[in-house]
């Protein structure tokens, strides 16, 4: 799996939109980049995935550059709960063999929503 | 649709001492992860099962662990004997393998301290 970059840390005010960036330079075609959160020690919490085209869903919007190079995690308006630590994680679509496999987590960005 | 739960939630044990992990997935979920993180490091992955079978357990840092897979649904994370550095939080995810890919669904995960 491709290797993400993603700052440390990051503030957001509450009510405003929060845009967490991810470096993915070495991505290949047949990788997904997927978003995870994790609050506090609990689970890590799925956000959203894509492969190409942006998407979007109750909880956010992935954007990826036309190059798949980088990709930006919005959080239309974010609120104090939303504060957390910001996991990109590129992981290969099925191996050939068409099987599931691991997360691979970096250290992600911490979110802090400011009131 | 319940989540994947983890028991017990925490766990206080000596060093030497025995302690075995429960995860039960979602419902119709064949695939079962186990994940740690261990304090101050970045969350890392032990195996993963596909239904009853051990698909990648490249991740168990030694023979003191032992997972299994009963009847392809719920899992047991036996640590024996246990040692300090295994204190953590122990993480189950589940997912089901379509259309080229999966999500994987956290558990609110096991807080293992070994004194």
């Amino acid at each position: 799996d491709a290797k993400t970059t993603q700052p440390p840390s990051m503030d957001c005010a509450e009510g405003r939109a929060a845009n967490l960036p991810c470096n993915h330079s070495t991505i290949s075609g047949n990788e997904y980049v997927y978003w995870y959160r994790q609050i506090h020690s609990q689970g890590p919490q799925y956000i959203i995935h894509g492969l190409k085209n942006n998407e979007t869903n109750e909880m956010a919007s992935l954007i990826i550059t036309e190059d798949r190079k980088s990709s930006t995690l919005i959080l239309p308006h974010a609120t104090l709960r939303d504060t957390a630590v910001y996991y990109c994680i590129v992981r290969v679509a099925g191996l050939p063999s068409g099987s599931a496999r691991q997360l691979t987590f970096g250290s992600g960005t911490q979110l802090t929503v400011l009131p | 649709e319940a989540g994947v739960t983890q028991f017990p939630s925490h766990s206080v044990i000596e060093k030497g001492q025995t302690v075995t992990l429960r995860c039960d997935p979602i419902s119709g979920h064949d695939n079962l992860y186990w994940y740690r993180r261990v304090m101050g490091k970045e969350i890392k992955f032990l195996l993963h099962f596909v239904k009853e079978s051990k698909q990648d357990e490249s991740g168990m840092p030694n023979n003191r662990f032992l997972a299994e897979r009963t009847g392809g649904t719920y899992s047991t994370l036996k640590v024996q004997p246990a040692e300090l550095e295994d204190s953590g939080v122990y993480f189950c995810a589940s997912s089901l393998f379509r259309g080229g890919t999966d999500t994987q669904y956290f558990g609110p995960g096991t807080r293992l301290t070994v004194l």
